[in-house]
């Protein structure tokens, strides 16, 4: 079946620091990616997405690239904020029988001024 | 606003009770999901709807159930509910067709005692 999996937190970086969380996928077939945020108390948002090889997924400062070769979707940000701070959760959604989402297990990152 | 609506947002219950979890959404989707959070373990999905009156099991859906009579309106109910069902449980909403935007409830903190 379909997996994901990102790299275990917590990641702690000061202010304006390089942001970088790998994550890397399974599937069966050609599954579109996913970056969700979920900030403390809240419920997900999506960050930015691709949907096939090579796409570049943009948005607030990250970017993720889609890498088939390499089945990986990694997330960077250039110079993070304190407002930054959040779980990252990597994900695909591969079916078409219904929009499920198959998600990492979450990367919590702090942020220090 | 364009909003998925759970609640409560805590819950505090004891083994064996009947509970209902209610989600609603505002924006016409026809797909609706529900999935819980556990540390690690990132969100996996329990059940999930393509439309009213159309459900289908997700990932873990042992000792849940759901019913889709409204469009708006997905619930989640738990009929005897047991300490391994604590958890962080969100309802999400999604137009249905592949690649879409999940847009996701704030939560419901479920604690069986």
């Amino acid at each position: 079946g379909n997996s994901v999996t990102q790299m275990e937190g917590p990641v702690t970086l000061s202010e304006e620091a390089f942001l970088t969380i790998n994550c890397t996928y399974t599937a069966t077939g050609y599954p579109s990616l996913f970056w969700y945020v979920q900030y403390p108390g809240e419920g997900l948002q999506l960050l930015l997405k691709a949907t096939k090889a090579d796409d570049k997924g943009s948005n607030k400062g990250f970017e993720a690239t889609y890498r088939k070769e390499t089945t990986s979707f990694h997330l960077e940000k250039g110079s993070v904020q304190v407002s930054d701070s959040a779980v990252y959760f990597c994900a695909l959604s591969e079916s078409a029988a219904g929009n499920k989402l198959t998600f990492g297990g979450g990367t919590r990152v702090l942020v220090k001024p | 606003e364009a909003q998925v609506t759970q609640n409560p947002r805590y819950l505090i219950t004891v083994t064996g009770k009947k509970l209902t979890v209610t989600c609603s959404q505002n924006m016409n989707h026809e797909y609706m999901s529900w999935y819980r959070q556990d540390p690690g373990l990132g969100l996996r999905q329990i059940y999930y709807s393509m439309n009213v009156e159309v459900t289908d099991k997700g990932d873990v859906p042992e000792g849940y159930k759901v019913s889709r009579k409204e469009k708006r309106n997905f619930p989640l109910i738990l009929e005897s509910p047991s300490p391994n069902q604590t958890s962080l449980y969100f309802c999400a909403s999604s137009l249905g067709a592949l690649n879409t935007e999940a847009f996701f409830g704030q939560g419901t903190r479920l604690t069986v005692v």
